[in-house]
């Protein structure tokens, strides 16, 4: 079984600051992350992935995760905020080879001028 | 690309009325997945399509609800009768099956209000 933990429902940050949310998952064999944006009134949009090989990933829009096995997280970081950054997050795991994704509660990113 | 297109992007609708939401996914693709969004429960899979045919349709939540894919290019997901609790962001996606992982792609999602 597959579970995805987001800590941190609401994450405020001023702008130019560093953004880190955090997800840890649980799964019973090597899983497959990803981070979803979702702006307002929008769909998910991928930002980025892990699948095998390099632990530090990097996505769109200047953001980077690491897969961290020993301590099952796959936290996302941005060293600087901006306005547009502002959006949902959302955190999914799924077995390797399968389509189904398990996705976390999210976490809603607001950047302070 | 048109990318994922839903169908409508609103609905409002009274209790016991039947809902119909539909959903075209992009060209080509032959996976298809049907989600639903609530501040309560999150995004959860509710069912998925592989070449037009259900593969886990374990996240349905009732028989009041029911999806199909007739064809490559169209796929509904049906509410009968509705119920104020189906209230909720219903999101269409789809997937190309390939070597190695696969992305899906999200459309703008349906907000359905059922009074």
């Amino acid at each position: 079984a597959q579970s995805v933990t987001q800590l941190g429902s609401h994450v405020s940050v001023s702008e130019g600051a560093l953004v880190l949310l955090r997800c840890n998952y649980s799964s019973s064999v090597p899983p497959y992350l990803f981070w979803y944006v979702q702006y307002p009134n929008q769909g998910l949009q991928l930002l980025l992935k892990y699948t095998t090989g390099a632990t530090l990933v990097k996505g769109i829009n200047g953001f980077e995760a690491e897969f961290k096995k020993s301590e099952t997280s796959f936290h996302l970081t941005k060293p600087s905020a901006h306005m547009s950054d502002a959006a949902e997050y959302f955190c999914a795991v799924s077995a390797s080879g399968t389509y189904k994704y398990i996705f976390g509660t999210g976490t809603r990113l607001k950047v302070l001028a | 690309d048109a990318g994922v297109i839903q169908s409508p992007r609103h609905e409002v609708t009274e209790m016991g009325q039947e809902v119909t939401l539909r959903c075209k996914p992009i060209s080509g693709h032959d996976y298809l997945f049907w989600y639903r969004q609530t501040m309560m429960r999150g995004l959860e899979l509710l069912i998925y399509f592989n070449n037009n045919v259900p593969i886990d349709d374990s996240g349905m939540p009732e028989d009041r609800f029911s999806a199909k894919m007739p064809n490559a290019s169209f796929s509904t997901l049906k509410i009968q009768p509705s119920e104020p609790r189906d209230s909720a962001v219903y999101f269409c996606a789809s997937s190309l099956r390939g070597t190695g992982w696969k992305e899906q792609y999200f459309g703008p999602g349906t907000r359905l209000t059922v009074t």
